[in-house]
């Protein structure tokens, strides 16, 4: 089966421009995550999609940041206007279950978009 | 609050030698799940574990070995023989039991295998 999907692989925009970031989960699975990592530090949870609700959005950082899944499908995340501080990995994953089932299907991540903001 | 720890942020090793990564968590959940990713080169993070905090057994996969200790609220992860393809970033990452979904990542540890 095809993987998780991320376009682009990496971007890079001047502060002040708005960037989409575009994910295709496994298909089949309800679950999406969004998570990023800054350099050097942890990787942090962003949103959680169920089908196309937001579930948990949490961890998403101000209201530049905004995450659609439309028809329950893929899902974009757009920043607008990017900061220098948006820099950073952006990683989607998705799941069968949600994490924190019985099952407690383990994520299942895309590649990642690398997001530099200058 | 939960919280995973990888204290190691680099480590060099020798090809055939082995190699432990650490991995210490803290959770009040009774019941949470701990993972361990790869991400090679290429970017993405790859599944190679999952361990609930009921099954303390510990595993071993091939040259992989994951040592689960309740008592000191560690998942320890270790590489016997190492080898190049080896070279990684390792991340340990938690998750709640009961209608928390997030995992909890540590900061990674960058495992280089030196030929």
């Amino acid at each position: 089966e095809a993987g998780v999907t991320q376009f682009p692989s990496h971007s890079v925009i001047e502060k002040g421009q708005t960037v989409t970031l575009r994910c295709d989960p496994i298909s089949g699975h309800d679950n999406l995550y969004w998570y990023r990592r800054v350099m050097g530090k942890e990787i942090k949870f962003l949103l959680h999609f169920v089908k196309e609700s937001k579930q948990d959005e949490s961890g998403m950082p101000n209201n530049r940041f905004l995450a659609e899944r439309t028809g329950g499908t893929y899902s974009t995340l757009k920043v607008q206007p990017a900061e220098l501080e948006d820099s950073g990995v952006y990683f989607c994953a998705s799941s069968q279950y949600p994490t924190g089932d019985f099952y407690n299907s383990p994520l299942h991540f895309g590649n990642g978009t690398r997001l530099t903001v200058t | 609050a939960q919280k995973v720890t990888q204290a190691q942020t680099e480590i060099s090793v020798v090809e055939k030698e082995d190699v432990t990564l650490d991995c210490v968590y803290e959770t009040r959940d009774t019941t949470y799940y701990l993972f361990w990713y790869k991400q090679p080169p290429s970017g993405e993070l790859v599944f190679l574990i999952r361990r609930n905090s009921f099954d303390e057994q510990n595993e071993i996969s091939g040259r992989y070995s994951w040592n689960f200790q309740k008592s000191t609220s560690s998942f320890n992860f270790t590489i016997t023989a190492s080898q190049v393809v080896d070279s990684a970033v390792y991340f340990c990452a938690l998750s709640g039991g009961s209608g928390t979904y997030k995992y909890i990542f540590g900061t990674g540890t960058r495992l280089k295998v030196l030929a």
